[in-house]
């Protein structure tokens, strides 16, 4: 079964800071995506940035990016230049072929404040 | 384009009462599925659909039943509400390839008294 991980409950950083989110997650497949979602205090589910396993690469989206560790089997999120409007819960996320119907499997998610 | 529409946003129940939350897409999405939300437990599978006429069973899908009909509802029953089904409740569609983005609904948040 695959498991994902999210050590840091709650973290803070103060607007205009970095801060980086950690996941790590269990699988013995090799094709697999990762993904951060963020939701907002609205409730909504929002992609912010997605990683194919076979691509060494690490993803990048505007002020998010991603370190992928393969061998090690993290995902952290780095969020450069925090914003007021970054306030959320991130969940990493996980998936492969061999899901139910490509479904997702969850992280217990990081409730991150951004302090102005 | 509405996306994933859920309804109601909001309920509450007593305890071995019945309620079916409402699912509705239009991006033609072939999968469909509900989580529901525990703090500290992230989202876990409920049940999901690969297509109409087809669905499955998840992590957790003890309390509820589903079915589709067609490729755009996919409601979630609950068949006699337990204190234990208080949660926040997400619908989510997406294409069946690997990696696709999941679209998720806003969210019913059920309260079982």
């Amino acid at each position: 079964a695959q498991t994902v991980t999210q050590s840091q409950p709650e973290m803070s950083v103060q607007e205009a800071e970095t801060v980086t989110l950690s996941c790590t997650y269990d699988t013995s497949e090799n094709n697999y995506y990762l993904f951060w979602y963020k939701q907002p205090p609205s409730r909504q589910m929002i992609l912010v940035i997605r990683q194919e396993a076979y691509k060494q690469q690490n993803a990048t989206e505007n002020r998010f990016s991603v370190n992928f560790q393969k061998a090690a089997k993290s995902f952290s999120l780095k969020i450069s230049d925090s914003q007021l409007g970054d306030t959320a819960m991130y969940f990493c996320a996980f998936t492969t072929r061999n899901n139910a119907g490509n479904m997702l499997t969850f992280g217990g998610g990081t409730r991150l404040m951004v302090k102005p | 384009n509405a996306g994933v529409t859920q309804t109601p946003k909001f309920q509450v129940l007593k305890t071995g009462q019945s309620m079916t939350l409402q699912c509705a897409q239009d991006m033609n999405h072939e999968y469909m599925s509900w989580y529901r939300q525990d703090p500290g437990m992230g989202l876990r599978l409920i049940h999901y659909s690969v297509g109409a006429g087809i669905t499955d069973q998840g992590e957790v899908p003890n309390g509820y039943n589903v079915s589709r009909s067609t490729t755009e509802d996919f409601p979630l029953r609950l068949l006699s509400a337990a204190p234990s089904q208080t949660s926040v409740y997400f619908c989510a569609s997406s294409y069946s390839y690997l990696g696709t983005e999941a679209f998720f609904g806003q969210g019913t948040r059920l309260t079982v008294v």
